[in-house]
């Protein structure tokens, strides 16, 4: 069974540009969910996707969007990017997202220069 | 509120046990988990335990809670160098809350 696939593994953008986000979850698994990861903050919760929907979402801007497709697979959006935007993002994928196990894809690492 | 505290680094020498202890909050979490951090890597889920249990073990790893404390710590036995890593924990409800991690060097 293949695990939780992230695309691409690593970016560099330009401050003021745009930027999408890739993650295939484990087969079957229709939970989506994106955290942040920084030095200073550690990880945060970005938000979830369940069959499409957005069911959770964490205490980011409107710069940063998701949305999930009927196969699962989910994307996230950050628009006019800034400095402080640099950081791993990771996607986890889950059967339910509600206490069941999160399984997490290698990360997007993102420069921002 | 929402907050898991874990002291920042542990040092071990190789074949000692190692001990990692994590501090939560919110007593309605329902599960805890545990991943590790290898350098450039995400996050591998080690394992987790329901919190109407009192321990779980999986081979070298030993999930204790202490829910009246709100006290989770991971034993991880014959400690090795490839344990070297960063090791979160993490409560959940409807979403994951992690811990700041704490770095485990292995050494000789």
């Amino acid at each position: 069974k293949a695990g939780v696939t992230q695309t691409p593994r690593y970016l560099i953008k330009t401050r003021g540009q745009q930027v999408t986000l890739s993650c295939s979850p484990i087969s079957g698994h229709r939970s989506v969910s994106w955290y942040q990861q920084t030095p200073g903050q550690g990880l945060q919760f970005l938000f979830e996707y369940f069959s499409e929907t957005q069911r959770n979402k964490g205490n980011f801007p409107g710069r940063f969007s998701g949305r999930q497709f009927s196969n699962s697979r989910s994307e996230m959006n950050v628009s006019t990017l800034e400095l402080g935007d640099s950081a791993l993002y990771l996607c986890a994928s889950s059967s339910t997202g509600m206490n069941t196990e999160a399984f997490f894809g290698q990360g997007t690492r993102l420069t921002v220069v | 509120g929402e907050d898991v505290e874990q002291s920042l680094f542990l040092s071990v020498r190789e074949g000692d046990s190692s001990v990692i202890n994590c501090t939560y909050t919110d007593s309605s979490s329902t599960y805890l988990y545990w991943y590790k951090q290898e350098p450039g890597a995400g996050l591998q889920l080690l394992t987790y335990i329901f919190s109407n249990m009192d321990m779980k073990q999986d081979q070298r790893l030993t999930v204790l809670l202490n829910k009246k404390d709100k006290h989770l710590s991971l034993r991880i036995a014959d400690t090795q160098t490839g344990d070297s890593a960063i090791y979160f924990c993490a409560e959940r409800n409807d979403k994951l809350i992690f811990g700041t991690g704490t770095r485990l060097q292995v050494f000789p």
